[in-house]
């Protein structure tokens, strides 16, 4: 158990469905991640939010969308979806520093258990 | 061009045995983090090395930063099959981009399987 929390685990959904992955951190972090996990792929960084406000966007297709409403909830909204966003998707927190430590203080990150997702 | 390579990629060695398992860059980094990932479950940290030369121990694990903070290891003693799993590496980019949190760059991973 490393306090965060994803629902649901596993996900099947068509490519013309909305659907939502849900993130929630018990840790009192400040700064929520998405990442997706392929096969065969390193893990990729989707989106950072510090201090509830999105910091990172990294080139993701527009039919992902997150949500952070408070730094303790993580939202990613799917809708209209391709069988190759089929993938593992993560949730990660961490106590940001901010910037009076910048990149002296190692970014180390919590993860979830993750979502399962397939995209008929 | 990956930022962090990491070798073997796959490795089955039998209980008992001693392992090394590497973490490579061109790249320079502030600090580099090992995680073992379990089938349907997320990453979790087991270290974070910071200074050039570092070594840190885990019980079995020997962790060691590289001295040009480029590259670490992870070297297991008398391997376990409880040490099965997915060990990644992982490092904040190189590139400063003006503070606040910072997403991880990950390897692909060194996926080990211990056989009793």
């Amino acid at each position: 158990e490393t306090g965060v929390t994803q629902t649901p685990r596993h996900l099947v959904m068509g490519m013309t469905n909305k659907k939502s992955l849900k993130c929630e951190q018990h840790l009192g972090h400040n700064a929520m991640y998405w990442y997706k996990q392929s096969a065969k792929k390193p893990l990729e960084l989707m989106f950072v939010y510090s201090l509830e406000e999105r910091v990172e966007n990294n080139s993701v297709p527009s039919r992902f969308s997150p949500e952070c409403p408070n730094s303790s909830h993580l939202f990613l909204h799917l809708h209209t979806l391709q069988p190759e966003d089929s993938a593992l998707y993560l949730c990660a927190s961490s106590q940001d520093g901010g910037f009076t430590s910048g990149r002296i203080k190692p970014d180390e990150q919590f993860f979830g258990p993750g979502t399962r997702l397939t995209v008929l | 061009t990956q930022l962090l390579e990491q070798s073997p990629q796959f490795l089955s060695i039998q209980e008992g045995e001693n392992l090394t398992v590497y973490c490579n860059s061109s790249s320079v980094f502030s600090s580099l983090q090992w995680y073992r990932q379990e089938p349907g479950e997320g990453p979790v940290l087991l270290v974070t090395v910071v200074t050039g030369g570092e070594v840190k121990k885990l019980k079995r694990l020997t962790f060691q930063f590289g001295d040009a903070r480029k590259d670490s290891s992870l070297h297991i003693t008398a391997a376990q099959p409880g040490d099965t799993g997915l060990y990644l590496c992982a490092a904040n980019p190189p590139m400063y981009s003006g503070g606040g949190a910072d997403g991880l760059t990950f390897g692909k991973g060194t996926h080990l399987i211990i056989q009793p």
